[in-house]
């Protein structure tokens, strides 16, 4: 299994800032997976980010606000940009398994709370 | 679009007890389910994934089962420990969705010593 980490664990931000989340992969991986988790609600995709082209966003969610870069097989950033209190969510890195199986390995999740 | 439902919301029972996790989805043309556990505001851990053709998996005290055509899943978890309190959620992988998850809302289990 992939050992995956995030930077920072949490963070509390003020309205109108912007916070990039880091994600390491101890392994290379083709593709890297940005979710979102509200408060009380289910998991979301925000977008895939793929080494060497831009990333590709879901319905709802844009660049201009989520920012992704992906320089190298192993490492991955996403920015929040123009913090709102909507924003404060869970938000976990997650990359595929290498193997026939497909499992999904995800992060340990930044904790963000915008005031 | 696919609906990912998982019945209880909450469930509080006592240690030693067996006790049993639903989920339903609305599309069957899935590619397979995984089930994770999460922990107070923490990431996810896998627990099990059982591939589309598969019927069931076991790993310790959990056994997950797959019933493609009628689009449930359920975990079943023998002899529980304070220690398996958690949100346990389940996801699917739709074919041909280059590896989205959908996820349910979870199911908050509360084993009591």
């Amino acid at each position: 299994s992939a050992v995956i980490s995030q930077k920072p664990s949490r963070d509390i931000c003020q309205r109108g800032t912007s916070l990039t989340i880091q994600c390491q992969v101890d392994s290379q991986v083709t593709m890297m997976f940005w979710y979102r988790q509200q408060p009380g609600q289910s998991l979301t995709l925000i977008a895939t980010a793929n080494q060497g082209s831009e990333a590709t966003y879901e319905s709802g969610f844009v660049i201009d606000k989520f920012p992704i870069s992906r320089p190298n097989l192993t490492f991955s950033t996403l920015t929040v940009s123009n913090m709102s209190p909507e924003d404060s969510s869970i938000y976990l890195c997650s990359v595929p398994s290498s193997g026939i199986y497909n499992e999904q390995f995800f992060g340990p999740g930044t904790r963000l709370t915008v005031l | 679009k696919q609906e990912v439902t998982q019945i209880p919301a909450a469930l509080s029972v006592p240690e030693g007890e067996n006790l049993v996790l639903n989920c339903s989805f609305t599309d069957s043309a899935i590619y397979n389910l995984q089930w994770f556990r999460q922990d107070p505001g923490k990431g996810l851990t896998s627990l099990l994934l059982i591939q589309s053709s598969q019927r069931e998996q076991t790993s310790g005290r959990l056994n997950a089962s797959l019933d493609k055509s009628s689009g449930r899943s359920t975990l079943y978890i023998a002899a529980s420990q304070p220690g398996d309190s958690a949100t346990y959620l389940c996801a699917v992988k739709r074919r041909g969705s280059n590896y989205k998850l959908t996820f349910g809302k979870g199911t908050l289990l509360t084993v009591n010593p």
